[in-house]
């Protein structure tokens, strides 16, 4: 199975930071690799598919980059509505599996 | 607008079944592959089971290894509805089930629509 690595596992910031998150994939997976929001309660949300394409209605804010192993994603400038934990998720191999995720906390 | 809405959880005993249902409307049901993705409580989320669609050239059922054997995932067309069988439950099945759309863009795929999940105890 492909094991998916996040990092961090949670980082503290504040309204208008620039987040980095990370997923290092343990083998080469291109660029299918996807990115979901999840809040306290609620079910996950796509954010980010194919490494760097955001999904309808997401905010141009979050962004994502990579290609092989390494992926990131970005969130420009850290609004209220972005406090979650952000999963990432390969779809190249079977099993798809998720990163263990990150949560991003005030 | 499309919904999916699980039901089915609640306590069981270690051993014991327990049969999700997901209701989907507002796409076409039959042309998507759906899968079931579970989460115990305070952790990540695990993939559980794929049952690909209608319209796909080649017809699959998936599950990961930590459910094979176990569970069955089934769908039912003509009634929109996606389903999971459970047997021999364990403690370490306790998770929020959700069901997922899996949808692709060119090659790529994704869970693009969840349900609010439901949540399955196994306990004595």
């Amino acid at each position: 199975d492909t094991q998916l690595t996040q990092s961090p596992s949670s980082l503290s910031a504040s309204v208008g930071d620039r987040v980095t998150i990370t997923c290092r994939a343990s083998q080469s997976i291109s660029n299918y690799l996807n990115w979901y929001q999840q809040k306290p309660g609620k079910a996950p949300k796509l954010v980010i598919y194919a490494a760097s394409s955001l999904q309808s209605g997401v905010p141009s804010r979050l962004s994502g980059s990579g290609s092989g192993t390494d992926f990131t994603l970005t969130i420009s400038s850290l609004q209220p509505e972005d406090f979650a934990t952000y999963y990432c998720q390969q779809s190249y191999t079977t099993p798809q599996t998720f990163g263990g995720g990150t949560k991003v906390e005030f | 607008e499309v919904q999916l809405v699980e039901s089915g959880g609640g306590l069981v005993k270690p051993g014991g079944s327990l049969r999700l249902s997901c209701a989907a409307s507002g796409f076409s049901f039959s042309s998507y592959s759906m899968n079931w993705v579970r989460q115990a409580p305070g952790k990540g989320l695990e993939w559980v089971s794929s049952i690909s669609s209608s319209a796909s050239s080649t017809s699959f059922i998936y599950y990961a290894d930590s459910v094979k054997g176990r569970f069955t995932i089934s769908r039912d067309n003509a009634e929109n509805s996606l389903s999971l069988q459970m047997n021999s439950l364990r403690a370490e099945d306790t998770a929020v089930y959700y069901c997922a759309r899996w949808e692709g863009r060119g090659s790529h795929y994704f869970f693009d629509y969840w349900g609010q999940g439901t949540l399955v105890t196994v306990s004595s």
